[in-house]
């Protein structure tokens, strides 16, 4: 089955500045690649997600990129503010089987003022 | 904005006892799941559901659980002999195609 490594664990990044969360999966018939964001005591909130067909995809300050070849897929946020800190999910997804999404191991992302 | 509300908030229940866990889904979703996490861990697939019936279990899913849509809004997820490591956030989870799922606020059970 499907299974989906996350890094790093934890990311502490300065106010203003860039964070990277990158992802591999390995089932290669995998189309679908939600992310999530949990802060403390709530529940994983979609935020953004990319399909298979679909190299790059851009929400504001945060962006997804894709690397079919590689397995890899990756969350980039721009200009960090405090409200970015929480825990990030990304997730794999084979939209064909209407079954499952398989999440990673989650990034806790803090930003220093 | 539509949303997936979960009841109750937070159960206590003695080992061995069975627990039963509800969920509306959004009301145009056809596609709902059960997730678990584990205070600190990861989001756990338990059970995925379409068309009345289950689509995709995991091994953690075994015959101790169980999901009944009971009617066109509730969704249920039941434990029937709690045990001590089933204590976690229960989240319910909906989507309206096979896109990323919307999750409710979660059930916290604790097994003592």
């Amino acid at each position: 089955g499907e299974n989906v490594e996350q890094h790093p664990s934890t990311l502490s990044v300065q106010e203003g500045d860039s964070a990277v969360i990158k992802c591999t999966y390995s089932d290669s018939a995998s189309n679908y690649f939600p992310w999530y964001k949990q802060e403390l005591g709530k529940r994983p909130q979609l935020i953004i997600d990319i399909r298979s067909n679909v190299g790059e995809k851009k929400d504001q300050r945060i962006a997804v990129t894709l690397n079919k070849t590689a397995k890899h897929f990756s969350l980039h946020i721009t200009e960090t503010q405090p409200e970015d800190s929480a825990v990030y999910f990304c997730a794999a997804m084979l939209r064909s089987s209407a079954s499952k999404i398989i999440f990673g191991s989650g990034t806790r992302l803090s930003i220093r003022p | 904005e539509p949303e997936v509300t979960q009841t109750p908030s937070h159960q206590v229940t003695q080992m061995g006892q069975e627990v039963i866990l509800r969920c509306v889904p959004i009301s145009n979703h056809l596609y709902f799941y059960w997730y678990r996490q584990i205070l600190g861990q990861k989001v756990e697939f338990l059970v995925s559901f379409y068309n009345n019936e289950i689509s995709e279990k995991s091994e953690i899913f075994d015959d101790q659980f169980s999901v009944e849509r009971p009617d066109g809004s509730n969704f249920t997820l039941k434990i029937r002999s709690t045990k001590l490591e089933d204590s976690a956030m229960y989240f319910c989870a909906s989507s309206e195609a096979l896109l990323g799922a919307f999750f409710g606020q979660g059930t916290r059970l604790t097994v003592v």
